[in-house]
């Protein structure tokens, strides 16, 4: 089974412009979540999405969105780029099931802001 | 509100000898306790998680964890570690809607 594939892997925009990023979960997951890495604030939750319909948000302004498919892909896209929006983005894959439930990582798109 | 404190930035320990990492957690309800592993430049690996059940969960690459509700504590350990070990390690805490919450981090430095 193949794992969580995000595009691109790595990425340099200059402030103000605007993001798109990209996430396919795990065949048959219906949830994905995306998080933001950076080195003062650690790793933080940006939201949630489970059948296209989002669930929960971090606290983010909201120039940041995102949106998922019928396919179970998701974007996210960050508006109005800030120096601060520097980061490794990471979306997780989220496999509800009982005592199976789990939540698996890609391997991030990294950010960089000029 | 959920939080995670891992109070080590940093442990140095030598291949072959014991590992512990601290993580203590606050959340209202009965928590999902995970830990992960972040190698340079790459995303994260699950290594183990507990939701409910048998307190001491084993996970992958020899590392186990106990989950103690009395100390909010989920330490994980690993009784003899390898190079490859060296890493970041980050304890989560969450709900079943996967918004979770995620420690500063542990960086594990391994000596030969």
């Amino acid at each position: 089974k193949a794992g969580v594939t995000q595009t691109p892997r790595y990425l340099i925009k200059t402030r103000g412009q605007q993001v798109t990023l990209s996430c396919s979960p795990i065949s048959g997951h219906r949830s994905v979540s995306w998080y933001q890495q950076t080195p003062g604030q650690g790793l933080q939750f940006l939201f949630e999405y489970f059948s296209e319909t989002q669930r929960n948000k971090g606290n983010f302004p909201g120039r940041f969105s995102g949106r998922q498919f019928s396919n179970s892909r998701s974007e996210m896209n960050v508006s109005t780029l800030e120096l601060g929006d520097s980061a490794l983005y990471l979306c997780a894959s989220n496999f509800y099931g009982g005592a199976e439930e789990t939540q698996y990582f890609g391997p991030g798109t990294r950010l960089l802001v000029l | 509100a959920q939080s995670v404190t891992q109070p080590d930035i940093h442990i140095t320990v030598s291949e072959g000898a014991s590992l512990e990492l601290r993580c203590n957690y606050s959340y209202g309800a009965t928590p999902y306790l995970f830990w992960y592993v972040q190698s340079p430049g790459q995303g994260l690996q699950l290594l183990l998680k507990y939701f409910s059940g048998d307190t001491l969960v084993q996970g992958i690459k020899g590392f186990e964890a106990e989950f103690k509700r009395s100390q909010s504590s989920f330490n994980l350990r690993k009784p003899s570690v390898h190079w490859s070990d060296a890493a970041e390690y980050f304890c989560a805490v969450g709900g079943d809607d996967y918004k979770l919450s995620f420690g500063a981090g542990t960086t594990v430095t391994v000596r030969a």
